[in-house]
This record gives structure tokens, C-alpha cells and sequence, in this order.
């Protein structure tokens, strides 16, 4: 199965600030990667496809990127709203498999 | 729009089996993967299979002895079977739709707790 390491398991942040989520893949998975938030108590929600590809609805501070099997999330400018759950998800090669997932706390 | 719901017990017993039952609405089920995660509470996300509307499976090998879907595309809903479960199978069941050639989750049912306990 492919690993895929998440880092880091949670972070303490403010509003305003900028963040970067990462992912390092146990393999080459091209660009193969999903990232989801999840709230408490609700299903993830998809936020980027295919590594950079934002999805519809979601603001422009989100973003994605790779370097090598590195994978990040980038959310430049945080706000209130943005407190949750992320996780990567790797879709190159069943079984799929995601990130432990991080875990975007109010500092 | 397209919704998924999950139905099903929220207890079931060691040893017997789980089932559950996704309905789609908003959407035909014909010529979509559709799929099955699950989420220990407080913990990260676990992919147990697919299943096409064909009726095609692909299951995760760690589950694979114990997992089996179905799809019933005249009343537009597709189910999980996992049998002789554990208290280790406690958890979130989510089911979604997989957006085909990348195979993304863009759509999800909300989820439902399944309880493993005498």
C-alpha cells in the first residue's frame, strides 16, 4: 500500500496567518492527490483535486502544490471558518489511502 | 443537486455482520464508482471499496475476506456488507460518489455510527 505521511498531526494558528499542510507519498503517485476539510460531526469536503486543482466554491486561499513526492496545502490568510480537520488522499492506485490528517486549532 | 444518504443499524454485535445501505437521489447511479470510507471516531479516514454500477467490485485487501457490495441501480442505491465483525469496526461510514478519471470523493453522504458492542 502507498504511505502517505502527513504533517504535521496538528497545528496552532491565528487568523491572518499562513499555513502549509503536507503530504510525502511512499511512492511516486504523479498527481494523484485530494485534499478534504472535515468539521466536527460532517463529512469531508473536497477542497483541491489532483494535487492544485481548486475546487468550485472554494475560496482562493486555498491552494496545492508538489515537489517531488511532497504534496502541501497552503491556506494563505486564515479564517475563522478554516479551523478543522485536513486530509490528504492519494488516488494514483488502489487501495486508496489518506494522510492521519491535521488538525487546524485556534491559537 | 446530488445527495447521499447512509441508513442502517447503529448497533450491531461481535461477530455478525454490518450492513448498510446508501440511496442516491439527484443523480442516476448508471456509469459512476461508487464508494465506501469509514472513520474510527477521532481518527483518520479508511477506504474499504468501490463498486460500479455494473456491479464491478474493487475491495481494500485488509478487508477483502470480510467486505461485499451490491448495487441495486432500479432503486438507485448500493450497499456494504462486512461480516464477523469487531469492536475495531466501530466507526463512521461514510458513502460517496468517485469522480472518474482522477477518482476524487466530491459528493458525501453524511456518515452513520456504527457501534460494535454486546
Amino acid at each position: 500500500d502507498i504511505q502517505m505521511t502527513q504533517s504535521p498531526f496538528s497545528l496552532s494558528a491565528s487568523v491572518g496567518d499562513r499555513v502549509t499542510i503536507t503530504c510525502r507519498a511512499s511512492q511516486s503517485i504523479s498527481d494523484y492527490v485530494n485534499w478534504y476539510q472535515q468539521k466536527p460531526g460532517k463529512a469531508p469536503k473536497l477542497l483541491i483535486s489532483t494535487t492544485s486543482t481548486l475546487q468550485s466554491g472554494v475560496p482562493s486561499r486555498f491552494s496545492g502544490s508538489k515537489s517531488g513526492r511532497t504534496f502541501t496545502l497552503t491556506i494563505s490568510g486564515l479564517q475563522p471558518e478554516d479551523f478543522a480537520a485536513y486530509f490528504c488522499h492519494q488516488s494514483f492506485t488502489t487501495p486508496w489511502t489518506f494522510g492521519q490528517g491535521t488538525t487546524l486549532e485556534i491559537k | 443537486q446530488v445527495q447521499l444518504e447512509e441508513s442502517g443499524p447503529g448497533l450491531v454485535k461481535p461477530s455478525e455482520s454490518l450492513s448498510l445501505m446508501c440511496n442516491v437521489s439527484g443523480v442516476s447511479i448508471n456509469g459512476f464508482h461508487w464508494t465506501w470510507i469509514r472513520q474510527p471516531p477521532g481518527r483518520g479516514l479508511e477506504w474499504i471499496g468501490n463498486i460500479y454500477s455494473s456491479g464491478s467490485t474493487n475491495y481494500n485487501p485488509s478487508l477483502k475476506s470480510r467486505v461485499a457490495m451490491s448495487v441495486d441501480t432500479s432503486q438507485n442505491q448500493f450497499s456494504l456488507k462486512l461480516s464477523s465483525v469487531t469492536t475495531a469496526d466501530t466507526a463512521i461510514y461514510f458513502c460517496a460518489r468517485v469522480e472518474s478519471g482522477y477518482e476524487y470523493f466530491q459528493f458525501w453522504g453524511q456518515g452513520t455510527l456504527v457501534a460494535v458492542s454486546s
